[in-house]
């Protein structure tokens, strides 16, 4: 299986900071890899696909880099709805596998 | 509007079957992968396999021989059969829509919350 290791596991952030999320990946996955925001007691919600792809409806102030390996989600300015747990993911082969998640929360 | 709901029982015993139903509302039935996923407490996201309408499966190896996905087309929905299970498999369980133009998940249900314990 394709490892995907993310980082940090956690931060704290300020409203209006911006937030760099890490992501790699144990083997080159191209460009398929999807973000996810999950806030407490509900379902993943998908941000960005295809790595720099945003979803639709989903905030500008959200974007993805990368290729290979590495992948990086990028929130250029925090919100108050944007406190969550986010969540990479490769779609290149199954098993499709997630990362263990970065929780951002609010300093 | 496309929605997802999964269905079952929230406990079960360790060695007896883990059975989840999802039906599906809106949307085409016969375009998507139908993918269970789970989450134990606390941790990430598993994808346990997933099912086309037609009734092709594929399973992750580490549960295939556990596993089993069927597929109700007439009623739109899927279901999940995992036999044998032990407190390890005590998570929430999803089942979501894989978009294969796209590669992604793009709709999930709820999640339903299984705690295997005698």
């Amino acid at each position: 299986d394709i490892q995907m290791t993310q980082s940090p596991s956690s931060l704290s952030a300020s409203v209006g900071d911006r937030v760099t999320i890490t992501c790699r990946a144990s083997q080159s996955v191209s460009i398929h890899v999807n973000w996810y925001q999950q806030k407490p007691g509900k379902a993943p919600k998908l941000l960005i696909h295809t790595a720099s792809t945003l979803y639709s409806g989903v905030p500008s102030r959200f974007s993805g880099t990368g290729s290979g390996t590495d992948f990086t989600l990028t929130l250029s300015s925090l919100q108050p709805e944007d406190f969550a747990t986010y969540h990479c993911q490769q779609s290149y082969i199954t098993p499709w596998t997630f990362g263990q998640g970065t929780k951002v929360e609010i300093k | 509007q496309v929605q997802l709901q999964e269905t079952g029982p929230g406990l079960v015993k360790p060695s007896e079957t883990l059975s989840l139903t999802c039906t599906v509302s809106g949307g085409s039935f016969t375009t998507y992968f139908w993918t269970w996923i789970r989450q134990p407490p606390g941790k990430g996201l598993e994808c346990i396999g997933y099912i086309y309408y037609g009734g092709s499966t594929n399973y992750n190896p580490s549960l295939e021989s556990r596993l089993t996905i069927s597929v109700d087309t007439s009623k739109k929905q899927f279901s999940l059969q995992l036999t044998s299970v032990t407190a390890a498999d005590t998570a929430v369980y999803y089942c979501a829509r894989y978009d294969y133009r796209g590669n992604f998940f793009d709709y999930w249900g709820q999640g339903i919350l299984v705690t295997v314990s005698s």
